[in-house]
């Protein structure tokens, strides 16, 4: 079945720097990346999704990249603020198929004021 | 809102007990998700349901089980309970399905049990 690493599991960073989170996957079969956001306590929200068909994508701050080759994709978030601090996972599934998301380990992001 | 609903919101018992929680899907879903989380913990799949089936299982332990209503609804039995097993219960649901088009691969999660076990 399909085995989602993430790194790091914890970035600190200044308000204002830039911040990656890089997943790797095992399945080349998935075809949907998401990352969802948790902050404390709460639920898990999607931030941001990329499929299989596209390299690249942007939603003002924040970015995904998509190697398939390497089977790897990694989130940008660019100008950091402190509302960015959360939990945030990545996952992989087969979208089309209705897909269970399995979820990497999860990176703790705090950013510094 | 993401319009899953999960009760109860927060449980306690004791080792040995049985609970069961609660999840209403999205108007329209038929895929409901059940993902463990623990303290410091990742989202571990459990098990999915699709539209009353069973359609994919996880690392759920034997003492656990699940099930799929007509109305779609689900529910995930604990028996047996121990102290590992207090961790943050999410139900998550989605349009899921065969059916090209038809779903976007999003899931949208409901606020969770937290189920603590003494």
């Amino acid at each position: 079945g399909e085995n989602v690493e993430q790194h790091p599991s914890t970035l600190s960073v200044q308000e204002g720097d830039s911040a990656v989170i890089k997943c790797t996957y095992s399945d080349s079969a998935s075809n949907y990346f998401p990352w969802y956001k948790q902050e404390l306590g709460k639920r898990p929200q999607l931030i941001i999704d990329i499929r299989s068909n596209v390299g690249e994508k942007k939603d003002q701050r924040i970015a995904v990249t998509l190697n398939k080759t390497a089977k790897h994709f990694s989130l940008h978030i660019t100008e950091t603020q402190p509302e960015d601090s959360a939990v945030y996972f990545c996952a992989a599934s087969l979208y089309n198929q209705g897909g269970k998301l399995i979820f990497g380990q999860g990176t703790e992001l705090s950013v510094k004021p | 809102d993401s319009g899953v609903t999960q009760t109860p919101k927060h449980l306690i018992t004791a080792t040995g007990q049985r609970v069961t929680l609660r999840c209403s899907p999205r108007s329209g879903d038929l895929s409901v998700y059940w993902y463990q989380q623990s303290l410091d913990q990742g989202l571990q799949f459990l098990i999915q349901y699709y539209n009353g089936e069973e359609r994919a299982k996880g690392n759920i332990l034997e003492r656990f089980s699940a099930q799929q209503f007509p109305d779609l609804h689900s529910e995930l039995n604990l028996s047996s309970l121990e102290l590992g097993d207090s961790a943050l219960y999410f139900c998550a649901s989605s349009v899921g399905g065969m059916v090209q088009g038809a779903s976007t691969g999003e899931l949208f999660f409901g606020e969770g049990s937290r189920l603590t076990v003494l």
